[in-house]
């Protein structure tokens, strides 16, 4: 079993449309969370961090389940700019970082 | 403004060559990673340093190992470089241990022929 999962993609939504993707983790001493956004071969891109309290940013929203050990975004009213893949990245106290595999959005017209 | 640099986009080597991937951050950060990414198979860490001469393996360093002898650069060596190696490499820093964002160079696209 991987230590980060993501949902298989690929999610394909029109536009206007809310979508969400779930990530789960293995290692229940795994300290940080975050999303990453990446663009077709470019690098990725810091898209936000994930707090017990939950984050919101925009259209955006993040939570963290630390008791069923996952998190999540929802994205709320989705754009054509909005298509990416979006990875979920994970530390351990140690500083050990582990990237899901991805899941990748297109939102058409 | 963040940056990260990496020697090369596009390298091609032959089997049995030594590679040396360079790295370069200018925002003083402690932490630096190595990572390759392949289809179908995501972002995976092959090394990361959280001070100079300090280094910590990944989920996937054999075949690799790593030097950093300055706080701005890290460099990654394919002591003997093998078709199985081919791939994007991404270098990624970060401020402090523990979880922070990470700020990604643009890769290197490494083939070996």
């Amino acid at each position: 079993r991987k230590e980060v999962e993501q949902d298989p993609g690929p999610f394909n939504v029109p536009e206007g449309a809310t979508v969400a993707f779930n990530c789960t983790y293995s290692n229940s001493a795994s300290q940080s969370f975050f999303w990453y956004r990446q663009d077709c071969r470019k690098e990725p891109k810091l898209l936000m961090s994930v707090y017990s309290s939950g984050n919101e940013d925009g259209r955006f929203t993040a939570q963290l389940n630390r008791a069923s050990q996952y998190i999540s975004l929802l994205i709320r009213d989705s754009k054509l700019s909005d298509s990416a893949t979006y990875l979920c990245v994970v530390y351990t106290n140690a500083g050990k970082s582990t990237f899901g595999d991805g899941t990748t959005l297109t939102v058409k017209p | 403004d963040v940056k990260v640099t990496q020697s090369s986009r596009y390298l091609v080597k032959r089997t049995g060559e030594k590679v040396f991937l360079e790295c370069v951050q200018d925002m003083d950060h402690e932490n630096m990673f190595w990572y390759r990414q392949d289809p179908g198979l995501g972002l995976r860490l092959i090394y990361f340093s959280y001070d100079v001469k300090m280094k910590e393996k990944g989920d996937i360093p054999e075949g690799y190992s790593v030097s950093r002898e300055k706080k701005e650069r890290f460099s990654l060596i394919l002591e003997s470089a093998s078709t199985n190696q081919t791939s994007m490499y991404l270098c990624a820093s970060s401020l402090r241990t523990g979880g922070s964002e990470q700020y990604f160079g643009p890769g290197t696209r490494l083939t070996v022929t």
